[in-house]
């Protein structure tokens, strides 16, 4: 079992839709849970942090976590073309305190 | 603003070859890490270090070493590089609150 799953995709919405990405844990221990943005032929680069249950919003982006059902999910409103890109889910925090643990990315296409 | 700096961006190097990819962080941070990724696929990590003179292999064998004698530098080193070397590595370091990658060493080894 991979400690991180996520939905390969594609994810394909309109612009100006809500995308929903998903992302389920196994480390039960698990205490920060990270959502990056990657472009094609890029680095990963940091969107969005959460550390306790319940939502966090920034901008057009909201985190969700539900520790009780090992799951974390971003929305993002408003989608625009730019948005397309591929999101990775990373977990940290659990039994191997010091490691990062990463899906293997959404790749999210939003059309104009 | 994560300054995070790797050399080179681009190295196409010869079979056989020894080469240093350098990573550089001005945040202080003690943890730091390497990354390789194919191009449309997932992260693997191939070594982490918490702080000076503390090194660890990560989920993915490598034949690659590294070393932290100073806190803001950790080169990854390949003794001798082979084609199935020729990847992306991301080098990253965190302060607590997540990973802050660099911009990466595109390597071909031919």
């Amino acid at each position: 079992q991979k400690e991180v799953e996520q939905n390969s995709g594609p994810l394909s919405v309109p612009e100006g839709a809500i995308a929903s990405l998903n992302c389920t844990y196994s480390d039960r221990g698990s205490q920060s849970f990270f959502w990056y943005r990657q472009y094609s032929g890029k680095s990963p680069e940091l969107i969005m942090s959460i550390y306790s249950n319940g939502d966090k919003e920034d901008g057009r982006f909201t985190a969700q976590l539900n520790k009780a059902s090992q799951y974390v999910s971003l929305l993002i409103r408003d989608s625009q073309p730019s948005d397309s890109a591929t999101y990775l889910c990373a977990v940290s925090g659990g039994y191997n305190f010091n490691k990062f643990y990463f899906g293997s990315g959404t790749k999210l296409n939003v059309k104009p | 603003e994560a300054d995070i700096y790797q050399t080179p961006r681009y190295l196409v190097i010869g079979t056989g070859k020894k080469i240093t990819l350098e990573c550089s962080q001005t945040m202080g941070h003690d943890k730091m890490y390497w990354y390789q990724q194919d191009p449309g696929m997932e992260l693997h990590l191939i070594h982490y270090s918490y702080g000076v003179n503390s090194t660890e292999k990560g989920d993915l064998s490598s034949e690659s070493t590294v070393s932290r004698i100073r806190t803001e530098h950790f080169p990854l080193t390949l003794e001798s590089a082979r084609p199935s070397h020729t990847s992306q590595y991301l080098c990253a370091s965190s302060g607590g609150q997540g990973l802050s990658f660099g911009p990466g060493t595109r390597l071909t080894v031919t």
